[in-house]
């Protein structure tokens, strides 16, 4: 049974940081593409990063470019987020997902809530 | 890179059909037959319907087609069900990876 688990939202200020991360299973992590899309409390989804299956491609959206970092760690089947310099428009429920071709997202987590508020 | 342009909202009654579009450019949907449909009920997370404009995953009932059009996809859900109440966006290929705007759609 395929299992997508975010942890690690939470409340934080503005300017503050945050590391997402999760634990997938099920199918094989190493050979997949894998990225985190989040979506603002009542808007829609937004694709936020992905990354290669080996961690030597990485693409982000415009507005979190030099403040996001996706990375993970094969060997703990693990794919992380990054969060720096959070904003109030960063607020949002962030979705890890796998991503098996040209941004068809097959497997997603049930996400967790990133809030940035003082 | 913009949104992709759906319609707010769209309805049936149980057993109609309803037909949800998304409209691009040339540079993603018009582009690429790569577009994708997901599923999302409230509180829930987005579930994937259809990939590569016309297929369907494991799972998914034949109730859900899609197909496309020049710079638009469209998903049509045949003989609608109170199950089929959700939001429903669709994703394309692209250099910037986009999601459609959106459409709620209402089992009368």
């Amino acid at each position: 049974e395929v299992q997508v688990v975010e942890s690690g939202g939470g409340l934080v200020q503005p300017g503050g940081s945050l590391r997402l991360s999760c634990a997938a299973s099920g199918f094989t992590f190493s050979s997949s593409w894998m990225t985190w899309v989040r979506q603002a409390p009542g808007t829609g989804l937004e694709w936020v990063a992905n990354i290669k299956e080996d961690g030597s491609e990485k693409y982000y959206m415009d507005s979190v470019k030099g403040r996001f970092t996706i990375s993970r760690d094969n060997a703990k089947n693990s794919l992380y987020l990054q969060l720096n310099s959070l904003r109030a428009e960063d607020t949002a429920m962030y979705y890890c997902g796998r991503d098996r071709g040209f941004h068809t997202i097959d497997y997603w987590g049930q996400g967790t809530l990133v809030t940035v508020s003082s | 890179q913009s949104a992709l342009t759906q319609p707010p909202s769209a309805s049936g009654s149980p057993g109609q059909s309803v037909t949800i579009s998304c409209t691009g450019t040339s540079s993603d949907v018009g582009s690429y037959n790569y577009v994708s449909w997901y599923q999302q009920h409230p509180g829930k997370a987005p579930k994937l319907l259809i990939y590569e404009v016309s297929r369907r995953p494991s799972g998914v009932p034949d109730r859900f087609s899609g197909s496309k059009s020049g710079n638009t996809a469209s998903l049509t859900v045949s003989g609608l069900q109170a199950e089929d109440e959700a939001d429903y966006y669709c994703g394309s290929f692209a250099v910037s990876k986009v999601f459609g705007t959106g459409t709620r759609v209402t089992v009368l």
